[in-house]
């Protein structure tokens, strides 16, 4: 079955950087595309970008250019989303999720379990 | 970049009961809208896409209707198991969700 499996929890100081992965199983990973979505505590659903499995090509939401930077390995079927200089409010769980290739806008039936991130000093 | 707004924040409802959650998007989405259920802790679970189709496995009393800026999200005769926070999405550019609406089980 599709699975995705996300790294564990971080707690990270302010001004570092972060690298959460995400783990595919169970199909074929250069036929999706792995969408991120954040959630800060309390909060709601804030979408961060895209990656092409596939190809490598991302595609980052406005907020996030510059300090997002999106990547995979295919030979382990995983990506990873790095976020960089980071503040408290940066604090949130990270999910990624996947999308068809052929319709990678289209909403996400599989996500991760989801990756605690606390930017703490 | 397309907003969405969600109305009521928060809703409480008796078991049985028919309750309405409305999505409104800053421009004109044509249907390329979704609704999800999220639980505390868990990541979120899809409901119903392109505004009104059903995905697999969820129970027909979720449904959905609207188009281009205003949609809903109908749950008739609420069960126990309906409680959370719901959230539309937009993905006719990119995706934006909305700020959710709580539903509490009185």
């Amino acid at each position: 079955q599709v699975q995705l499996m996300q790294s564990g929890a971080e707690v990270v100081k302010p001004g570092a950087s972060v690298k959460v992965s995400c783990k595919a199983s169970g199909y074929t990973f250069s036929d999706y595309f792995l969408q991120w979505v954040r959630q800060a505590p309390g909060q709601g659903l804030e979408w961060m970008g895209w990656i092409n499995s596939k190809s490598g090509g991302t595609n980052y939401a406005q907020k996030f250019q510059g300090r997002v930077t999106m990547t995979r390995d295919t030979s382990i079927s995983t990506a990873y989303m790095e976020l960089s200089r980071l503040r408290s409010d940066d604090t949130a769980i990270y999910y990624c999720a996947r999308v068809p290739s052929y319709d990678f806008l289209s909403p996400p039936r599989s996500w991760g379990q989801g990756t605690l991130v606390t930017v703490s000093s | 970049d397309i907003q969405m707004t969600q109305s009521p924040s928060t809703l409480s409802a008796s078991v049985g009961d028919r309750v309405t959650i409305t999505c409104r998007a800053s421009q004109s989405i044509t249907r390329w809208l979704a609704w999800y259920q999220q639980k505390p802790g868990k990541a979120p679970n899809l409901l119903i896409y392109k505004a009104s189709i059903l995905q697999s496995g969820v129970p027909s009393r979720f449904s959905g209707s609207g188009s281009g800026t205003e949609f809903t999200l109908t749950i008739s005769n609420l069960q126990p198991d309906d409680f959370g926070t719901y959230y539309c999405q937009q993905y006719e550019n990119n995706w934006t969700f909305g700020p959710g609406t709580n539903v509490e089980i009185k």
